[in-house]
């Protein structure tokens, strides 16, 4: 199975700072990588597919970047509504594997 | 509008089956592949399982391989998750997923969720 590592593990910022997360693969994914929120007691939400490429009605201060085994989400200037968990998904196997998470928190 | 509504869920004993449903609307069901996604009590996300538009393909990781049965009913577009011989370590909500657009691949994100389901597996 493909094994992603997120890091760091929690992220503590105020708002206003631009953070990077990192999502890292086992073995080489081309852009078969997607990024996902999930705020408390919410059901996850799809922010980023294929790396970098954007979705309808998520705010463009989200952003992805990244092929091979290395990826990162990145959100400029955080804003309140975003302090919550980033998880990274692959789909280059179709054995689909998530990595552990990255909670976004308040300094 | 996408609407995923899952159903089914409870307490369960150990070894016992159970069986999830999900109804969708706001789409025409028939043209996605669909999955099952799982999240144990203050844990992370896992795929627990993928059907093709017809049926006529499933996927399932190891974990659950054998256990769990994924099926869908394109005529009352509904999808189901048949689980069997349930383990403690199976306890977890329960999530209806969409994938994205068609495509000869199975390079596929989850891009709409239900609310969830919790299951729980306990004597």
């Amino acid at each position: 199975n493909i094994v992603l590592t997120q890091s760091p593990a929690t992220l503590s910022v105020t708002p206003g700072e631009s953070v990077s997360l990192s999502c890292r693969a086992s073995q080489s994914i081309s852009t078969s990588i997607h990024w996902y929120q999930q705020k408390s007691n919410e059901s996850p939400r799809l922010l980023i597919k294929y790396a970098s490429q954007s979705i309808s009605g998520i705010p463009s201060r989200f952003s992805g970047s990244g092929s091979g085994t290395d990826f990162t989400l990145s959100i400029n200037r955080v804003e309140s509504e975003d302090f919550s968990i980033y998880y990274c998904q692959q789909s280059y196997s179709s054995l689909y594997t998530f990595g552990a998470g990255t909670k976004l928190e308040l300094k | 509008e996408v609407q995923l509504v899952e159903s089914g869920g409870g307490l369960v004993q150990p070894g016992r089956s159970l069986k999830l449903s999900c109804a969708a609307s706001g789409f025409t069901f028939s043209n996605y592949y669909m999955a099952w996604v799982r999240q144990a009590p203050k844990k992370g996300l896992e795929w627990v399982a993928t059907i093709s538009t017809s049926g006529s393909r499933t996927y399932y990781p190891d974990s659950v391989k054998g256990r769990f049965t994924i099926s869908r009913d394109n005529a009352k577009s509904s999808l189901y998750l048949q689980m069997n011989s349930l383990k403690s370590e199976d306890t977890a909500t329960y999530y209806c997923a969409r994938h994205g657009p068609f495509m000869y691949t199975t390079d596929y994100y989850f891009h709409y969720w239900g609310q969830g389901v919790m299951v729980t597996v306990s004597s």
